[in-house]
């Protein structure tokens, strides 16, 4: 079982639509998780973290954390075409290992 | 500016040709990281440091080696390059993985061994 799964995609979402990705993770000691953005060659860059269950919201960006569930998601609400890009899900891991989803390809369509 | 510098940016080299990829926090960051990024793949640890003179390995270790002698910088060394080796590497930093804080990326570099 990989420490971290999402869904590859390809996710296709039109202009000003709500895009959502999703996470699950394995380690039940984890306690903070990221999301990171990745344009192609580029470097991840952080978009928002999440430390307690329920929702947080930052702009136009929510992130959604269930523990029990071990499921993290990220909703993009009013997508636009910039917002095209990999979203990576990050969880470190009661090891100190800090692990990577292999990310989810995002299109927003004009 | 805050920034991990990670050099160089794009590298052609050939087998067995020792190679050292740096990089370089000026944040005052414990824990620093090295990352491969290939298709399909996703981020793989190589290795990390909880902090100066503290590395393990990460998922990923074979035909690299790091070294922690300074907090600022963590410099990761392939001592015989290999095709399969060939990726795309990032150096990352954060203040502490116990704290719960992020990760910081470097710009990258590409690496082509022939």
């Amino acid at each position: 079982q990989k420490e971290v799964e999402q869904n590859s995609g390809p996710l296709s979402v039109p202009e000003g639509a709500i895009a959502s990705l999703n996470c699950t993770y394995s380690d039940r000691g984890s306690q903070s998780f990221f999301w990171y953005r990745q344009y192609s060659g580029k470097s991840p860059e952080l978009i928002m973290f999440i430390y307690s269950n329920g929702d947080k919201e930052d702009g136009r960006f929510t992130a959604q954390l269930n523990k029990a569930s071990q499921y993290v998601s990220l909703l993009i609400r009013d997508s636009q075409p910039s917002d095209s890009a990999t979203y990576l899900c990050a969880v470190p891991n009661t090891g100190n290992q800090f692990y990577f989803g292999t990310g989810t390809s995002l299109t927003v369509i004009p | 500016e805050a920034q991990v510098t990670q050099n160089p940016r794009y590298l052609i080299t050939v087998t067995g040709k020792k190679l050292t990829v740096t990089c370089s926090q000026n944040m005052n960051h414990e824990y620093m990281s090295w990352y491969r990024q290939d298709p399909g793949l996703g981020l793989r640890q190589i290795y990390y440091s909880m902090n100066v003179e503290v590395t393990d390995k990460g998922d990923v270790p074979e035909g690299y080696k790091v070294s922690r002698k300074e907090k600022r910088n963590f410099p990761l060394i392939l001592e015989s390059p290999s095709p399969n080796q060939t990726s795309l590497y990032f150096c990352a930093s954060s203040l502490s993985i116990d704290r719960n804080s992020p990760l910081h990326f470097g710009n990258g570099t590409r690496l082509t061994v022939t």
